[in-house]
């Protein structure tokens, strides 16, 4: 069985400041897809950044990046200068051939002024 | 970047009402869809995985009698809430994702429904 894990329900961080938000994962597949998704008030479910589990490299997007340690299973978020529009609930996923992503209980993140 | 298109986005009616919610993939061919129900606060619980042209696929829990999904074609999957009430309020996400693609293309989400039943 495939689990996702968020520990940290919320967070709050200063405007231009970083953060990092966490997510562990458990499965037996070795090929797997891992995704960030944010959910802002509008509910509308917007994709952060992916990583592919065969690549070593840590994905990055503009103030987003990843800390992929794939043998510990563990996939956080950091986002730089953390803007006040990055307020929202954010959500690790799971995805292998199977399609079906898994997503973590997710973690809401406010972004203080 | 790919579309979906979920419709309506706000529904309040009724208890004993039948609702449907329609899940549109605009530029591209929607071999799977996705639906998910997410309550306040929480993560989105897949609720079943349509094909086209085949049966839904039910995650444990979920009443097919109650929820039927119709995905009759590449570019339109159906989600009806049969004689709904106030328990079946929440918030209904659909997803979509393409003919071509593979495990990693991410899901494309509808901006979802929120349906209240009185």
């Amino acid at each position: 069985a495939q689990t996702v894990t968020q520990s940290q329900p919320e967070m709050s961080v200063q405007e231009a400041e970083t953060v990092t938000l966490s997510c562990t994962y458990d499965t037996s597949e070795n090929n797997y897809y891992l995704f960030w998704y944010k959910q802002p008030p509008s509910r509308q479910m917007i994709l952060v950044i992916r990583q592919e589990a065969y690549k070593q490299q840590n994905a990055t997007e503009n103030r987003f990046s990843v800390n992929f340690q794939k043998a510990a299973k563990s996939f956080s978020l950091k986002i730089s200068d953390s803007q006040l529009g990055d307020t929202a609930m954010y959500f690790c996923a799971f995805i292998y051939t199977g399609n079906q992503f898994y997503f973590g209980t997710g973690t809401s993140l406010t972004v203080i002024p | 970047g790919a579309v979906v298109s979920q419709h309506p986005s706000r529904v309040i009616c009724k208890s004993g009402t039948s609702v449907k919610i329609e899940c549109r993939s605009l530029d591209f061919q929607a071999t799977t869809m996705f639906w998910y129900r997410q309550f306040p606060k929480q993560s989105l619980m897949l609720m079943a995985t349509s094909n086209e042209g085949s049966k839904a696929t039910y995650e444990q829990g979920v009443e097919k009698d109650k929820f039927l999904i119709n995905h009759a074609s590449l570019t339109l999957s159906t989600l009806t809430v049969t004689s709904a009430h106030p328990e079946d309020s929440s918030f209904y996400i659909c997803s979509a994702r393409g003919a071509t693609g593979i495990s990693n293309q991410p899901q494309h989400f509808g901006d979802g429904t929120r349906l209240s039943i009185l």
